[in-house]
């Protein structure tokens, strides 16, 4: 069976400080793997997504980055965290090419103060 | 403008009634429909889903109904109960290529009274 894990749990910054969440795959090899953004209340939004190793593309500019160092290892970072950064972070990952049934997370809460 | 639309914020209901949440989208294109369950601090979970070929899908007390022609669907949840409490996404997206975009809804967020 295939397992997701992301750290930390949540997280309280400072603006303007650094940021680094991160997701592990287990049980499913090359996996398509995506990080959303969830606002508090609100709906999820698509940040990135990776097909392969090394090869990450953005959906959109939030000043956030992401990498995908190993197959099952998803990262996501910023040098400099905004108030507007604050919310659920959740990376998710569908089995194939094409797949349209993404398998979440549970996620990371962060508090920009 | 919001492709997909979840008609209302939050709906609340008694025990043993029938939950029917509805949604709405835009993009013509769209071709499978799942629905997302979420409770308070973790990731959405898939529930069930439908594609644009079938006009109803059934899995339990769980139904999809689809209408291409309005393009719209509901999500009718039979016999709700309390642990049926949580938050609804309804999401969309165009089948094929390597990125899986679901488009969401804002959610409705389903309160089940005892």
């Amino acid at each position: 069976a295939q397992t997701i894990h992301q750290w930390p749990v949540a997280e309280i910054k400072a603006v303007g400080s650094p940021l680094s969440l991160g997701c592990t795959i287990k049980g499913k090899s090359s996996p398509n793997l995506y990080w959303y953004w969830q606002a508090t209340g609100g709906t999820l939004q698509q940040l990135f997504y990776s097909i392969t190793v090394g090869q990450v593309e953005s959906v959109v500019q939030l000043n956030l980055s992401a990498s995908r160092p190993k197959d099952d290892q998803f990262i996501l970072s910023t040098e400099k965290l905004l108030l507007s950064h604050s919310g659920f972070y959740l990376c998710a990952w569908s089995r194939d090419w094409g797949e349209e049934t993404l398998y979440f997370g549970s996620g990371t809460r962060l508090t920009v103060l | 403008q919001q492709q997909v639309r979840q008609s209302s914020q939050s709906l609340t209901v008694w025990e043993g009634e029938t939950a029917i949440l509805n949604c709405s989208y835009e993009n013509s294109a769209f071709d499978y429909f799942p629905w997302y369950q979420q409770f308070p601090g973790e990731g959405p979970a898939l529930l069930i889903a439908i594609r644009s070929v079938s006009d109803k899908k059934e899995d339990g007390r769980f139904t999809i109904f689809f209408n291409k022609r309005e393009k719209n669907l509901s999500l009718h949840i039979k016999d709700s109960q309390p642990g049926d409490s949580a938050t609804y996404f309804c999401a969309a997206s165009v089948s094929g290529g390597s990125n899986a975009k679901l488009t969401f809804g804002k959610g409705t967020k389903l309160s089940v009274k005892s």
